[in-house]
């Protein structure tokens, strides 16, 4: 079974720009969490979707926004990119999104703002 | 404030040996608390979990002990294997916050042939 996969592996964008990060879960998963994970430090909860709802929100601007599909897919968007935003994104899905439901983590995908 | 710490940020252990690798947390209305271990170019891979009823599970050669009182989690592997070697997370849960993981900075683990 494939396992979740996440879009573009890495991606350069400059000050202000967008970008558009994509998540395909793995087969049967309806929850989709998205984590940003800086340089030394561990990841850290951006959103969490199930059922393309959004279920839970970590303490990130409004530039962040997440939606996710009829087909459990997801997008993570940010806009007014800067400098700090510089990480590997990653994104997790589990079955139903509930507490002793195991979350499996993409390989992430690097952003790079220059 | 970091909710989650793992205050060694590299363990350096020998092939056969014990790795121990400590975790402390603040918020005592975390109740589910897990591993991962996260190799280079690859996202975080679950290890093991415990709940808060508990104080220790095992699988295989990992164990968790969590101490309530000290709000102090700790995993051991034995014997380490240079497989092994990766950085490790820490992570918790709340009771009111959807799957939501609050991760600690990691432990680089090192085991040495």
């Amino acid at each position: 079974d494939a396992g979740v996969t996440q879009s573009p592996t890495h991606l350069i964008k400059t000050r202000g720009q967008h970008v558009t990060l994509r998540c395909s879960p793995i087969s049967g998963h309806k929850s989709v969490s998205w984590y940003q994970q800086v340089l030394g430090q561990g990841p850290q909860f951006i959103f969490q979707y199930y059922e393309k709802e959004e279920r839970g929100r970590g303490n990130f601007p409004d530039r962040f926004s997440a939606r996710q599909f009829p087909n459990y897919s997801s997008e993570l968007n940010v806009n007014a990119l800067l400098l700090g935003d510089s990480a590997l994104y990653l994104c997790a899905s589990s079955r139903l999104g509930t507490k002793a439901d195991t979350q499996y983590f993409g390989p992430g995908t690097r952003l790079t703002v220059l | 404030d970091q909710q989650v710490k793992q205050n060694s940020p590299s363990l350096s252990v020998q092939e056969g040996r014990i790795s121990i690798l400590n975790c402390d947390y603040t918020n005592s209305m975390f109740d589910y608390f897990l591993w991962y271990k996260k190799y280079p170019a690859e996202g975080p891979t679950f290890l093991i979990s415990i709940s808060s009823i508990k104080d220790k599970n095992e699988d295989g050669r990992f164990t968790v002990f969590l101490n309530k009182s000290a709000k102090h989690l700790s995993l051991h592997i034995v014997p380490s294997q240079p497989g092994d070697s990766a950085v490790y997370f820490c992570a918790v849960m709340n009771n009111n916050a959807g799957n939501m993981l609050t991760f600690g900075g990691g432990t680089r683990l090192m085991v040495k042939p």
